[in-house]
C-alpha cells in the first residue's frame, strides 16, 4: 500500500516550458487535491477534484490546469512555467466527507523555474 | 473566508520538556474541524491530531494534546516529553464541516520547532 505518490520529486524548468506533475493514490479515495507550499506560507489549494472526471478551482488556480481521467490519478499541468511558480507542490487525497475525515499527503515535488 | 494564524514562526524546547504551539483562527461557522500537521525535513505532511468543534473534550494522542477554546477561537498544541524526532514544522489547519464538495484545508503559516538535546 503506497498511499499517495508523486512524480517527479524534483524538476527544474526554464520560463515558458511546460510540464505535468502526476499524483497517484491507491486508497480508492474520491477526493484529490493539489496544493503549493511557499516559504513563510502554509499550503494553498490550487485545484481539487471530488470524483473521476470532475475538477474545480481552489485559491490559487491561475497558470495551472488539472485533469482527473482516472479515479486514482490527478494530474497538474503548467502550460507556460513562470518563476512565480517555483514552489513545492503537494498532492493529497481523502475519502468522502465524514467525521473521521483526513487528507493523506504525498511526499511533494520541488519545482524550480528559472 | 476562514483564516488561520500561527504567531510563533519558531519555537525551541529542551528534550523531555513540554512545549505549546499557538494557533488562532477566524470563522463565522459553528461546526468545523481543526488539525495539527507535522512536516519533518522529509517534507511529508503527517496528521498529528484532530479536533471536532462540536466536541468540548480536548483531543489527545499519546504525548500530543490540544487546548481547544471555541469562544476564543484558539487551538494550541501541547507536546509533552519532547523528543528529538518531534523536530519539524507544525501547521495548524481548519476545515469547514459545511462545505460538502469542497473539503479544502486552510493552513496557518507554520511554526518551526527545534528540540535542544
Amino acid at each position: 500500500n503506497a498511499g499517495v505518490t508523486q512524480t517527479p520529486k524534483f524538476r527544474v524548468l526554464k520560463t515558458g516550458q511546460s510540464m505535468t506533475l502526476l499524483c497517484a493514490q491507491d486508497m480508492n479515495h474520491e477526493y484529490m487535491y493539489w496544493y503549493r507550499q511557499d516559504p513563510g506560507m502554509g499550503l494553498r489549494l490550487i485545484h481539487y477534484s471530488v470524483g473521476e472526471g470532475t475538477t474545480a478551482k481552489g485559491e490559487v488556480p491561475d497558470g495551472y490546469n488539472v485533469s482527473r481521467l482516472k479515479k486514482q490519478n490527478f494530474l497538474l499541468g503548467l502550460e507556460s512555467a513562470a518563476p512565480s511558480q517555483t514552489s513545492v507542490y503537494f498532492c493529497a487525497s481523502s475519502s468522502r466527507p465524514g467525521r473521521e475525515y483526513e487528507q493523506y499527503f504525498g511526499p511533494g515535488t520541488r519545482l524550480t523555474v528559472t | 473566508a476562514q483564516t488561520v494564524t500561527q504567531s510563533q514562526p519558531e519555537m525551541s524546547v529542551q528534550e523531555a520538556e513540554t512545549v505549546t504551539l499557538s494557533c488562532t483562527y477566524d470563522t463565522s461557522e459553528s461546526d468545523y474541524y481543526l488539525f495539527w500537521y507535522k512536516q519533518p525535513p522529509s517534507r511529508q505532511m503527517i496528521l498529528v491530531i484532530r479536533q471536532e468543534a462540536y466536541k468540548q473534550q480536548n483531543a489527545t494522542e499519546n504525548r500530543f494534546s490540544v487546548n481547544f477554546q471555541k469562544a476564543a477561537k484558539s487551538f494550541s498544541l501541547k507536546i509533552s516529553d519532547s523528543q528529538l524526532g518531534d523536530a519539524a514544522m507544525y501547521f495548524c489547519a481548519y476545515r469547514s464541516a459545511y462545505n460538502f464538495g469542497n473539503e479544502k484545508l486552510t493552513f496557518g503559516t507554520g511554526t518551526r520547532l527545534t528540540i535542544i538535546p
